[in-house]
C-alpha cells in the first residue's frame, strides 16, 4: 500500500494571506488527524476527521480549520497568516478499530510566514 | 489532561552499545497505548514501538524494547546495539483507547550514534 501522502511539501507565504495543505490517506483507513511540529512547542495536536466529520479539535484558534472528503483526503487551511504558523505540519491516518490507534504519518508539508 | 515528560534533551551512544531514553506519561485513563515515534533528519515520523496498558508484557522490536512501568507511569526505550541510522529525535507518545486519535507527545529526545 502507498503511505500517506502531503502536498506541498514546501509552501512560502506572507503574513495575511491563507493556505491549504493537501493529506491523502493511506487507502482503508477512514481517519485522519492533523499535527502542528514547531522548536518552541513541539508537537500538538491540530484536529481529527473520520467520515467527513471533525470528531476532535485541539486548542489552536478558528484561523485553523479542516475537512475530510468522501474519499477520505483531507485539507486543513490556515487564514490570517501569521509568523507564529511557521511549522512542519503533519497528518496521520489510521484505521477505525475499536482499540487499535496505531497511526501512519505523512512526510509532512513546512511552512514558511515571512 | 494527558502529559508526556521526556526530561533528556539529548543523548549520545557509541556504535553497537546500548542506549536507554526515558519517558513518563500522567493520566487517570486506565486503556491506553504508548509509542516510540523515531524522526530522523528527514522528518518522516516512524512509529518505532507500541505497548497496549493492559499487557503486562513489555514490548520487543529487534533491537528495540520498552521497559513500561505502568504504576510508575513510566515507559523507556531501549535500543540494543546502536546503527548509525538510529540517529535520529525520538518521541514518547500517549493515546488513549477508543475513537480518538489524538496524539500526546512529549517533548523529544535527540540522539546521536558516534561511530
Amino acid at each position: 500500500k502507498a503511505g500517506v501522502t502531503q502536498t506541498p511539501r514546501y509552501l512560502i507565504k506572507t503574513r495575511g494571506q491563507q493556505v491549504t495543505l493537501s493529506c491523502s490517506p493511506i487507502s482503508g483507513h477512514r481517519s485522519v488527524s492533523w499535527y502542528q511540529q514547531t522548536p518552541g512547542q513541539g508537537l500538538q495536536f491540530l484536529f481529527e476527521y473520520f467520515s467527513e466529520t471533525q470528531r476532535n479539535k485541539g486548542n489552536f484558534p478558528g484561523r485553523f480549520s479542516g475537512r475530510q472528503f468522501s474519499n477520505s483526503r483531507s485539507e486543513m487551511n490556515v487564514s490570517t497568516l501569521e509568523l507564529g504558523d511557521s511549522a512542519l505540519y503533519l497528518c496521520a491516518s489510521s484505521e477505525t478499530g475499536p482499540s487499535y490507534n496505531e497511526q501512519f504519518f505523512g512526510p509532512g508539508t513546512r511552512l514558511t510566514v515571512l | 489532561a494527558q502529559t508526556v515528560t521526556q526530561s533528556q534533551p539529548e543523548m549520545s551512544v557509541q556504535e553497537a552499545e546500548t542506549v536507554t531514553l526515558s519517558c513518563t506519561y500522567d493520566t487517570s485513563e486506565s486503556n491506553y497505548y504508548l509509542f516510540w515515534y523515531k524522526q530522523p533528519p528527514s522528518r518522516q515520523m516512524i512509529l518505532v514501538i507500541r505497548q497496549e496498558a493492559y499487557k503486562q508484557q513489555n514490548a520487543t522490536e529487534n533491537r528495540f524494547s520498552v521497559n513500561f512501568q505502568k504504576a510508575a507511569k513510566s515507559f523507556s526505550l531501549k535500543i540494543s546495539d546502536s546503527q548509525l541510522g538510529d540517529t535520529a529525535m525520538y518521541f514518547c507518545a500517549f493515546i488513549v483507547s477508543g475513537s480518538a486519535r489524538q496524539l500526546t507527545f512529549g517533548s523529544g529526545t535527540q540522539l546521536t550514534v558516534l561511530p
